[in-house]
């Protein structure tokens, strides 16, 4: 059975603050999805990553995708209240489009 | 272009009531899949459809059914409800529904049962 580790599941920082997330498995994934979801509504894809030791970057936010492609990173610089929200990871098999999903992380920005 | 739609947003049922939910996906999309969402916690797999074809199943109890339509959009039915069955059940879209194809969710139907 695919699993997908994330951390931390809660973390409440200032305005201006770094911060990373990560996710971790033990299994193999194809790709591996991010997503930001606000309370009620659904998750918004921020980026995939295909290829072992992948770096995206969208402004403030960082991805990597690990060497072995079990493992991802997102690193947020000088994050703002905007930032607020669920933060989700999600990785997909070889075989299909079925998303394995992380915990989800809730981060908090204060202002 | 309109995203990912899904109808009803929200419902109230009573156990043992059956539901059916609908999603239609991005335009040229032919990739369904549904996830349901408990509070708290991350999105879990139930099914996913491409061309109007079962892809994939998760670890969810037969009261759960799918199928897609022609003009691909989605329905999921769900029989006998049970309150462990209130969350909320996302629709996600995708070109071709293999594992490097993007998803794109739609806003999600909240369900709620007493």
């Amino acid at each position: 059975t695919q699993l997908l580790e994330q951390s931390p599941q809660f973390l409440s920082i200032q305005e201006g603050e770094n911060l990373t997330v990560y996710c971790n498995s033990s299994s193999v994934f194809s790709s591996l999805q991010w997503y930001r979801q606000e309370p009620g509504e659904g998750p918004v894809l921020l980026v995939t990553v295909v290829t072992g030791g992948e770096v995206k970057k969208l402004k403030r936010l960082t991805f990597q995708f690990g060497d072995a492609r079990k493992d991802s990173s997102l690193h947020i610089t000088a994050a703002q209240p905007g930032d607020t929200g669920l933060y989700l990871c999600a990785g997909a098999g070889n075989q299909g489009g079925k998303l394995i999903f992380g915990q989800g992380t809730e981060l908090s920005v204060k202002p | 272009d309109a995203g990912v739609t899904q109808s009803p947003t929200h419902l109230i049922k009573t156990r043992g009531q059956h539901v059916t939910l609908r999603c239609s996906p991005i335009s040229g999309h032919k990739s369904v899949s549904w996830y349901q969402q408990v509070l708290g916690q991350g999105p879990q797999f139930i099914f996913q459809y491409y061309e109007k074809e079962e892809r994939g199943r998760g670890n969810f109890p037969d009261r759960f059914s799918a199928r897609q339509f022609p003009n691909y959009s989605s329905e999921l039915n769900v029989n006998a409800l049970l309150l462990g069955d209130s969350a909320l059940y996302l629709c996600a879209s995708s070109l071709t529904g293999t594992g490097v194809s993007e998803q794109y969710f739609g806003p999600g139907t909240r369900l709620t049962v007493t």
